[in-house]
């Protein structure tokens, strides 16, 4: 199936670092959903986002719908040892239909 | 966040047997549910789209006769891995999602770990 494109793949960083990642698209979407997935989990969502150029935070996290509409960011500032896992992005195309095409996914390692 | 349970989390049977695993959105009535499997270290890849009371859409190379889906009310979806072989085995997540103020979004399960002898 399809994917987005999400970079990093993977990243090691200090604990209190702050982290970036990314998901691009060649196609636009109305909708970007950040998941975070603990081994052995089901995703847990994050944030969402619904309009170009949003900036939304929950707590540390910060993330973005990019003003073309074909990409997304995510930050996570200071982080702790239990920001370790998986992130996922998520783009739906139309509004109603709840498909979503999912990232690659970042694998986040913290070194405290 | 709406809560979706999934039972069983684990299962492990032997080969040629059926195993049904359940989705339930406890507190979200999901217009649709989807059904994901998980190899290990890679994305979700998504196998079929359940509507209520509608036949599921399968996507390309899914098995509608292997994967049954039955989708009987707007907060209970199963799906049935029918003469599972040990390739079956995977991590299989489902998901609700709906409308809720006016915005979409998708809630997960927790999965299921399915383990094929």
């Amino acid at each position: 199936g399809q994917q987005l494109n999400q970079s990093p793949q993977s990243m090691f960083i200090q604990e209190g670092e702050d982290v970036s990642m990314n998901c691009t698209s060649s196609s636009i979407f109305n909708t970007w959903l950040w998941y975070k997935q603990d081994p052995g989990e089901g995703p847990v969502l994050l944030i969402a986002l619904y309009k170009a150029g949003e900036l939304t935070s929950n707590g540390r996290l910060t993330a973005q719908f990019g003003i073309t509409r074909k990409d997304s960011f995510l930050n996570i500032s200071a982080s702790i040892p239990s920001d370790v896992g998986i992130y996922f992005c998520a783009g739906q195309r139309a509004s109603g239909t709840y498909k979503y095409i999912f990232g690659t996914g970042t694998r986040l390692k913290v070194l405290a | 966040g709406a809560v979706v349970s999934q039972h069983p989390s684990r299962v492990i049977c032997k080969s040629g047997t059926s195993v049904k695993i359940e989705c339930r959105s406890l507190d979200f009535q999901a217009t649709t549910m989807f059904w994901y499997r998980q190899f290990p270290k890679q994305s979700l890849m998504l196998m079929a789209t359940s509507n209520e009371g509608s036949k599921a859409t399968y996507e390309q190379g899914v098995e509608k006769d292997k994967f049954l889906i039955n989708h009987a009310s707007l907060t209970l979806s199963t799906l049935t891995v029918t003469s599972a072989h040990p390739e079956d085995s995977s991590f299989y997540i489902c998901s609700a999602a709906g409308t809720s103020g006016g915005r979409d979004t998708q809630y997960f399960g927790p999965g299921t770990r399915l383990t094929v002898l």
